[in-house]
């Protein structure tokens, strides 16, 4: 079955610094791939998406690329805001069936401080 | 276009009663999915449904739990004879169906149970 695994939180970074957050994947199929975001007390936003090996999804200044070779999705921002705080949490809907859900991973805190 | 619509956004219940969750999809959509996020935890899916159909309930807890997506109306998601354990916050998100698709989320119904 298909599965995603993130690296645990929480991560805390100075205000500015560079984040990565790893995110990996395993599927039966040809995913599509997602990184949504969690502020505090909200529902889930689509940070950004990447549907096929190679694709770059961005997004206010977060970046991740598909990479099929090494099923990876990692989430990078070159500055980080105290805004950004929040879950990230990556996610893979499978491309080949008709139907299927979208399959999270357990999320990453991230803690932006001045 | 209004996004996905969840309510009540707060639910109080008493041990024993029952927890009727409402989620109205975007226009347009016809896949709905609802998940359950305890404190501090990621999402777990419980159901994915299309109209009149349920398509994946491999999440759902065999007893107490229901949900539906008639042909017309929004989605109930319903918890019987409620326990503590229930307490958590249930996302419902929608998707126009086309395999590999992002989906979106709505704010999510904080469940109590007291």
């Amino acid at each position: 079955g298909n599965s995603v695994t993130q690296m645990e939180g929480p991560v805390t970074l100075s205000e500015e610094a560079f984040l990565t957050i790893n995110c990996t994947y395993t599927a039966t199929g040809y995913p599509s791939l997602f990184w949504y975001v969690q502020y505090p007390g909200e529902g889930l936003q689509l940070l950004l998406k990447a549907t096929k090996a190679d694709d770059k999804g961005s997004n206010k200044g977060f970046e991740a690329t598909y990479r099929k070779e090494t099923t990876s999705f990692h989430l990078e921002k070159g500055s980080v805001q105290v805004s950004d705080s929040a879950v990230y949490f990556c996610a893979l809907r499978d491309r080949t069936g008709t139907a299927s859900k979208l399959t999270f991973g357990t999320g990453t805190r991230l803690q932006v401080t001045l | 276009n209004a996004g996905v619509m969840q309510n009540p956004r707060h639910l109080v219940r008493r041990r024993g009663q029952e927890a009727r969750l409402r989620c109205s999809p975007m226009k347009g959509h016809s896949h709905v999915y609802w998940y359950r996020q305890l404190p501090e935890e990621g999402l777990k899916f419980m159901v994915y449904l299309q109209k009149e159909n349920i398509i994946d309930e491999s999440g759902m807890p065999k007893e107490r739990f229901s949900a539906e997506f008639p042909k017309e109306g929004p989605s109930i998601l319903r918890i019987q004879q409620v326990v503590r354990g229930d307490s958590a916050a249930y996302f419902c998100a929608s998707s126009p169906g086309s395999f590999g698709g992002e989906a979106f989320f709505g704010q999510g119904t904080r469940l109590t149970v007291v």
